[in-house]
């Protein structure tokens, strides 16, 4: 069974260019989230997705958006490109199926995108 | 607020030889906490989770933790360690209970030497 997908592995941007990062969950699960993980840091939630509605978003600025689409997959977009959204951004996908909320179902997570922004 | 603090950013122990990586809570309510391993190039992989129904959680590959509310502590531990335990560990709680909004620390950095 394939597990969680992300597309590109590893993506080399400008600053201030436009980037978009996908996510395949695995079949079945209807939540996806996404997490940006700084070198040296432990990953920080940026948005939870499920049934194509955001259920949560962290602490992060307008430039990120997100989206779920028919199938369960999930797009995160950033937009302006800073040096400092250079990262590893995982997306995690669980079969929760209490709207989004609180659940024991377990996320799985993919082996993310690397982003370098120059 | 929720948070996690990992009190070492570097454990360094020698093959065979018990593990302990040490990770503080903050919660105004009873937690959901979780510990997870990165190994290189390689997603995140689900150790174990406590959640308030026994202090003592057993998780996979022979690591366990234990809840100490009187400490506010969730430390991993492991008896004897294995070389391919090298990798990275997060602890993380849950504000929701579930999967879902994970607040992970800042992360040990395990090293296993021979």
């Amino acid at each position: 069974d394939a597990g969680v997908t992300q597309s590109p592995t590893h993506l080399i941007k400008t600053r201030g260019q436009h980037v978009t990062l996908r996510c395949s969950p695995i079949s079945g699960h209807k939540s996806v989230s996404w997490y940006q993980q700084v070198l040296g840091q432990g990953p920080q939630f940026i948005f939870q997705y499920y049934e194509k509605e955001e259920r949560g978003r962290g602490n992060f600025p307008d430039r990120f958006s997100a989206r779920q689409f028919p199938n369960y997959s999930s797009e995160l977009n950033v937009n302006a490109l800073l040096l400092g959204d250079s990262a590893l951004y995982l997306c995690a996908s669980s079969s929760s199926t209490v709207g989004g909320a609180a659940t024991n179902t377990e996320a799985f997570f993919g082996q993310g995108t690397r982003l370098t922004v120059v | 607020a929720q948070s996690v603090t990992q009190l070492d950013s570097h454990v360094s122990v020698s093959e065979g030889t018990p593990v302990l990586l040490r990770c503080n809570y903050s919660s105004s309510y009873s937690p959901s906490l979780f510990w997870y391993v990165q190994h290189p190039n390689k997603g995140l992989q689900l150790l174990l989770k406590y959640t308030s129904a026994a202090t003592l959680v057993k998780g996979i590959n022979g690591f366990e933790a234990e809840f100490k509310k009187s400490e506010t502590s969730f430390h991993l531990t492991k008896p004897s360690a294995h070389m391919s335990d090298a990798a990275e560990y997060f602890c993380v709680v849950s504000p929701s209970g579930g999967y879902n909004k994970l607040i992970f620390g800042a992360g040990t950095r395990l090293a296993v030497h021979p």
